[in-house]
Formats: C-alpha cells, sequence, structure tokens
C-alpha cells in the first residue's frame, strides 16, 4: 500500500541530545513537508522541501535541520538548539497533480 | 502572514448538523482546506475551497466566502466517529499551509 510512515510513533531523549525523526514515502510525491503540533496551538511548518536535493525554512526553523538526498525520505533533526522540542511531529507529503497535502502518522518526541 | 481564527471547542447530538467556522486574514490566498484529526492521529484531508461558494461531499459540505475572508465546515447527520478535531487550513500564493489552531466537536448521544 502507499503511504507516508515516520518512525517511531513515541520517542523519548534527554536534554542536549540531537534525536532524528524519520519520513518516508512510496507515493512518488515531489514535495515532502515537516510540522510540529502543541496542545491549543495549530500545526506550525518547520521546513519544506519541493525537490530532492532542495529544501526551505518555514516558519519555526531554528533549532531544526533537514535532508533530502532521496525523494522518498526527508528526516528532520531536533538538536539540542530547540528550546522546547516536545511535540507531535507530522511529516506531509504532496504531489503536483493534487492540491492536498497527505499526513503521515506522527511521531510524539518527549525530551526530559 | 497569516492569521486564521476558529471557535475552540463545539458539542452537539448524534443526528444534528454543526457548522463550524473559520476567518482568515492573509497575506495571500490561493485555497482554503478542512481537515479532520483524530485524537492522536494524522490529519485527513475533507474539502478544498478556491473558489466562492458551497462544495458538498457527503454528509460534510464547505463553504467559503473571499471577499469576507470566511469559512465554513458543516458537518450533517453527526456520528459518534465524527467527534475529532477539525482544522482550517489556508494555503498562500508561496503554496504553503497555515493551520487555526483546529475546533473540537464532541458529538454526544
Amino acid at each position: 500500500d502507499g503511504g507516508i510512515t515516520q518512525s517511531p510513533k513515541y520517542l523519548f531523549r534527554k536534554e542536549g541530545q540531537n534525536v532524528t525523526l524519520s519520513c518516508e514515502q512510496n507515493l512518488n510525491h515531489d514535495a515532502m513537508y515537516w510540522y510540529r503540533q502543541d496542545p491549543g496551538q495549530g500545526l506550525r511548518l518547520i521546513y519544506y522541501s519541493q525537490i530532492v536535493n532542495d529544501f526551505q525554512k518555514g516558519d519555526i526553523a531554528e533549532g531544526y535541520s533537514v535532508s533530502r538526498e532521496k525523494k522518498e525520505s526527508f528526516p528532520l533533526t531536533v538538536t539540542s538548539a530547540q528550546k522546547n522540542p516536545t511535540a507531535f511531529y507530522l511529516c506531509a507529503s504532496k504531489s503536483d497533480s493534487t492540491y492536498e497535502q497527505y499526513f503521515g502518522p506522527g511521531t510524539r518526541l518527549t525530551v526530559t | 502572514g497569516q492569521n486564521i481564527d476558529q471557535p475552540t471547542e463545539m458539542t452537539a447530538t448524534e443526528g444534528a448538523i454543526v457548522q463550524i467556522n473559520c476567518t482568515y486574514q492573509t497575506s495571500g490566498f490561493n485555497g482554503l482546506f478542512w481537515y479532520q484529526q483524530h485524537a492522536g492521529e494524522a490529519p485527513t484531508f475533507l474539502s478544498y475551497n478556491v473558489l466562492d461558494g458551497l462544495e458538498e461531499k457527503g454528509r460534510f459540505s464547505s463553504f467559503l466566502s473571499r471577499s469576507k475572508g470566511y469559512s465554513y465546515l458543516l458537518l450533517k447527520e453527526l456520528q459518534m466517529k465524527d467527534s475529532a478535531s477539525y482544522l482550517c487550513a489556508v494555503r498562500d500564493t508561496d503554496y504553503k499551509l497555515s493551520f487555526g489552531a483546529g475546533t473540537t466537536v464532541t458529538v454526544r448521544a
């Protein structure tokens, strides 16, 4: 089945550690996105990529980094510079021929 | 930037109708989306409006007025499974989405 996978579903880290969240899609979509969701707030865009080997900062990119070496994969690294990393992280992808974004199941990151 | 407002919570009875309003102020507009999100799960696409008017899709309908910066999502014949958060999102001219905080709908028997 085609879709977007994110792993793991739950992730726990100690403060000061970098952590990488995976996002893989087999939908052959060109565009991929990372969002962060906090209680009582809307999804906020962290980074997005329209094509392989290219990506742009979203509204809250500070403390995060990404890479887009393959069309199928768009990993997000949460660095120790991110002040409040505990959140629900959602990856999405989009085809050029449709207008909606498709979301993965999300990774809930807890940093203590 | 984008400013998107929607009510925080709404409660309705099974079988009833609920209307979720969304108002927006944007620096650029290229369509409005509604997504449904059950707790702890991924948002799923419900509707897309880019022109003024009503789009109907089964029990769900969405309306857009670009001149008023206003949209609503209408849920008819409510079912218990419709209890979820409903997210309004505006796409700008760079094709990026900005989301409202979401409206939590609780359906009671």
